[in-house]
């Protein structure tokens, strides 16, 4: 079947630390995945996504490659802010292209 | 212009009776979904929609039944809520295919006491 595992949390960082949020996915085919990030009392919002084994998304400053031999798709970023604190979301879309898989989310507060 | 809206924000309603939620995308996509997000941010696929036709219906209460008169359009009814239907419940969108993304909507809080 298709599923994601994404690392539980919650994490708690002080401001300018080292961010890594494991994600692993199984899926049938070559998916596409995907890191959303829902900030308090908002809805989902597309942080990065990789089409194809090895590509890596980048946006604000995160990023995460996707690695086909570890079917890994990990979320790092080199200096956190305050502004970073949301519940992170990493996700699939199988080759039929139908249906979005989550992982269970990963809360991140940063503090000052 | 908000890519897809839904209403209301905010639902708050007794036990017994009955709701809907309005969701509505202006991006052209062909996939709707409504997702459930329970307290602890889990997210759980209920339905979703290809070109007004049912594609996925996962395990819920027949009570919900989305409806969806156009392909922009997809629309939640609840009949009989129960007190564990409170939850944020949440619309999104998307095009057919590996090369996409879905966009979400705000959500709705519904409460139900």
């Amino acid at each position: 079947g298709n599923s994601v595992t994404q690392m539980e949390g919650p994490v708690t960082l002080s401001e300018e630390a080292f961010l890594t949020i494991n994600c692993t996915y199984t899926a049938t085919g070559y998916p596409s995945l995907f890191w959303y990030v829902q900030y308090p009392g908002e809805g989902l919002q597309l942080l990065l996504k990789a089409t194809k084994a090895d590509d890596k998304g980048s946006n604000k400053g995160f990023e995460a490659t996707y690695r086909k031999e570890t079917t890994s798709f990990h979320l790092e970023k080199g200096s956190v802010q305050v502004s970073d604190s949301a519940v992170y979301f990493c996700a699939l879309i199988r080759n039929t292209g139908n249906q979005f898989y989550f992982g269970t989310g990963t809360s991140l507060t940063v503090i000052p | 212009d908000t890519a897809v809206s839904q209403t209301p924000k905010y639902l708050v309603t007794q036990m017994g009776n009955d709701k809907s939620i309005k969701c509505e995308q202006n991006l052209g996509h062909d996939t709707m979904y409504w997702y459930k997000q329970d307290s602890k941010k889990f997210l759980k696929i209920m339905f979703s929609y290809n070109n007004k036709e049912l594609i996925i219906n996962e395990t819920v209460p027949n009570r919900f039944s989305p409806k969806s008169p156009d392909k922009a359009h997809l629309n939640l009814h609840i009949n009989s809520l129960e007190l564990g239907d409170s939850a944020v419940y949440f619309c999104a969108s998307s095009w057919t295919g590996l090369n996409t993304e879905a966009f979400f909507g705000q959500g709705t809080r519904l409460t139900v006491v």
